[in-house]
């Protein structure tokens, strides 16, 4: 099992909706949890931590569920712009080793 | 901003030549890190440094090593390519060890034929 799953998607969502990312983790002793967001042939770029209470950035929502050991991305009003790749990420503080998923394709279309 | 630049972008190398990958950052981040990722795979750690001269081993180091003789500076060396290194390249770095901001450069596309 990976430590960090995501589903690939891809998401295929019509400009405007809402869609939602879900990641799971496996290592109940991870800490620290965060989003990034990767454009085709890009590196990827900080989208935002996930915060135990919830967080949220303009149309994107993170939420960390410890018990279930999950964490999910939230993007209302979808725009053209949001194509791109997330990835979810887990720090591990015995090492401070980030840990990567593969990544949820997100396809927004007109 | 902080920026993390690798040296190339799209690399073609022979099987069994010595590779080398070059990253500079310029923002006097003590922390730089060498990743590969491959489809369906994410991102994976081969070698990362704390400090000039100093190296740890990743989750993947095997055919390859590093050298940091300065802070600026991360290279990655494929000591004899093969075909199982084509990959993208991805050179970070960062402030401290915990943090979230890393800062990633454009990576390096290398096909060894």
């Amino acid at each position: 099992r990976k430590e960090v799953e995501q589903d690939p998607g891809p998401f295929n969502v019509p400009e405007g909706a809402t869609v939602a990312f879900n990641c799971t983790y496996s290592n109940s002793a991870s800490q620290s949890f965060f989003w990034y967001r990767q454009d085709c042939r890009k590196e990827p770029k900080l989208l935002m931590s996930v915060y135990s209470s919830g967080n949220e950035d303009g149309r994107f929502t993170a939420q960390l569920n410890r018990a279930s050991q999950y964490i999910s991305l939230l993007i209302r009003d979808s725009k053209l712009s949001d194509s791109a790749t997330y990835l979810c990420v887990v720090l591990m503080d015995s090492n401070y080793q980030l840990i990567w998923g593969a990544g949820t394709k997100l396809i927004i279309k007109p | 901003d902080v920026k993390v630049t690798q040296s190339s972008r799209y690399l073609v190398k022979r099987t069994g030549e010595k590779v080398f990958l070059e990253c500079v950052q310029d923002m006097d981040h003590e922390n730089m890190f060498w990743y590969r990722q491959d489809p369906g795979l994410g991102l994976r750690l081969i070698y990362f440094s704390y400090d000039v001269k100093m190296k740890e081993k990743g989750d993947i180091p095997e055919g390859y090593s590093v050298s940091r003789e300065k802070k600026e500076r991360f290279s990655l060396i494929l000591e004899s390519a093969s075909t199982n290194q084509t990959s993208m390249y991805l050179c970070a770095s960062s402030y401290d060890r915990a943090t979230h901001g890393y800062t990633f450069g454009s990576g390096t596309r290398l096909t060894v034929v």
